[in-house]
């Protein structure tokens, strides 16, 4: 299965600020995912992010709040912006090598907004 | 879209019970349903999955089964140990993962 590296692993923000978190994969995947963690609770999907077109969101996340990234297919960048204390979560990307088997995730963002 | 309910939400057991962890879906397309490990401050990891065609899987202590007639699956953790101890989330794949609310474990020695 795909190893992915992401960074930062953790990072404490003002309120206001952007943050950008990367991924990069070790091999080429077409699609890449972002979900949001928040604390005790499941894992939400932010957006599907896939070389060459526009991510494509879920339903309470904006492009402008969460702009993405997917200039290849080995890597992906998700921004939080204008970032409030709800932004306060654990952020994930993952990949799925192909029809979701061997699905994997990144280590994760864990981002605390002061 | 997808639906993924998971019970129950905590569950605590004697070192050396079985843990029944269940899960129901509502979209009959989603064909893969895997289940995940979460430790503390971890990333969720695969433990096992199952695809649609399947209606049963088994890897050592852990076994999934899969009824698409009614639209279960269930993880199944036998002779327990403090280790299995975790978050556990199932999910189902309809071309992106839906997850579970997920089930807290705990092992009692």
């Amino acid at each position: 299965s795909a190893v992915i590296s992401q960074k930062p692993s953790r990072d404490i923000c003002q309120r206001g600020t952007s943050l950008t978190i990367q991924c990069q994969v070790d091999s080429q995947v077409t699609m890449m995912f972002w979900y949001r963690q928040q604390p005790g609770q499941s894992l939400t999907l932010i957006a599907t992010a896939n070389q060459g077109s526009e991510a494509t969101y879920e339903s309470g996340f904006v492009i402008d709040k969460f702009p993405i990234s997917r200039p290849n297919l080995t890597f992906s960048t998700l921004t939080v912006s204008n970032m409030s204390p709800e932004d306060s979560s654990i952020y994930l990307c993952s990949v799925d090598p192909g029809q979701g088997y061997g699905y994997t995730f990144g280590s994760g963002t864990r981002l605390t907004v002061v | 879209g997808e639906n993924v309910e998971q019970h129950p939400s905590t569950l605590s057991v004697q070192e050396g019970d079985s843990a029944v962890i269940k899960c129901t879906y509502s979209d009959s397309a989603s064909n893969y349903f895997p289940w995940y490990k979460q430790e503390l401050g971890k990333r969720p990891q695969l433990i096992i999955d199952i695809r649609s065609n399947v209606g049963e899987k088994k890897d050592q202590r852990i076994a999934v089964t899969l009824n698409k007639t009614a639209k279960h699956f269930s993880l199944h953790i036998t002779e327990t140990q403090p280790e299995d101890s975790a978050v556990y989330f199932c999910a189902a794949y309809d071309y992106k993962l839906s997850f579970g609310a997920g089930t807290t474990v705990t092992v009692r020695a």
